[in-house]
């Protein structure tokens, strides 16, 4: 059953602390992304990847930091010099990216909390 | 980047056809337009795509005007579960991605 995943799909961290989010795909897709959505508003783009070990900084990437080790793995790591880190996270891959017809297929999202 | 203007909400009944309208005036000549559907704590689903004239599938049709300054979302006889945000896009290739850029969407409320 081919998608993209990600855990925790809720997750509450004490203010200061790093943590993970993870976001895997079986799509065999090249590129990745990762948004950040706040309430009633739109996505903004964090970061995105197009192949293995390459990233690009998206439009908020201030305190958050990813890897792309593997082609079906990008996790986010949200940093304690992220500001305002309570929102819900989205993880998204297309085929391969740099092409307009290209379709991003998003995973179910990640709610976190910083208390 | 192109940015896109959409109404924050719109109602209707079920059985009705809903057009959401949305404006991309400074769209560039290698921009395509993307709808995608979001419900309640979920990710985005894509809905169509278009480059110009129309579009149509098995959920929806895209009606993009000759100057591309806009496009029209059409959704054929709307059900309670079409109720959602509804967004529309200009994507952007940027180097090894596509940019997605997000409005704040159109709030979609199907009644009986």
């Amino acid at each position: 059953d081919g998608g993209i995943t990600q855990s925790p799909k809720y997750l509450f961290r004490k203010e200061g602390q790093n943590v993970t989010l993870s976001c895997e795909q079986n799509l065999n897709h090249d590129a990745m992304y990762w948004y950040r959505q706040d309430p009633g508003q739109g996505l903004r783009l964090i970061y995105y990847s197009q192949i293995v070990n390459d990233f690009q900084k998206g439009d908020i990437a201030e305190g958050y930091s990813v890897s792309r080790e593997k082609k079906e793995s990008f996790p986010l790591t949200v940093t304690s010099a992220q500001k305002n880190p309570t929102a819900f996270y989205l993880c998204a891959s297309s085929i391969q990216g740099g092409v307009g017809t290209d379709t991003q297929y998003f995973g179910p999202g990640t709610r976190l909390t910083v208390l | 980047l192109a940015k896109t203007t959409q109404p924050i909400s719109m109602d209707s009944y079920e059985g009705q056809e809903v057009n959401i309208t949305c404006s991309h005036n400074n769209i560039a000549t290698n921009d395509y337009i993307t709808w995608y559907q979001q419900f309640p704590s979920q990710g985005p689903r894509f809905i169509i795509q278009g480059y110009k004239t129309k579009v149509t599938n098995e959920v929806a049709s895209l009606f993009i005007p000759a100057d591309r300054k806009s496009s029209t979302l059409s959704l054929p006889r709307v059900s309670l579960s079409d109720t959602a945000v509804y967004y529309c896009l200009v994507a952007r290739v940027i180097g090894g991605g596509n940019k997605l850029t997000f409005g704040t969407g159109t709030q979609l409320k199907v009644e009986l």
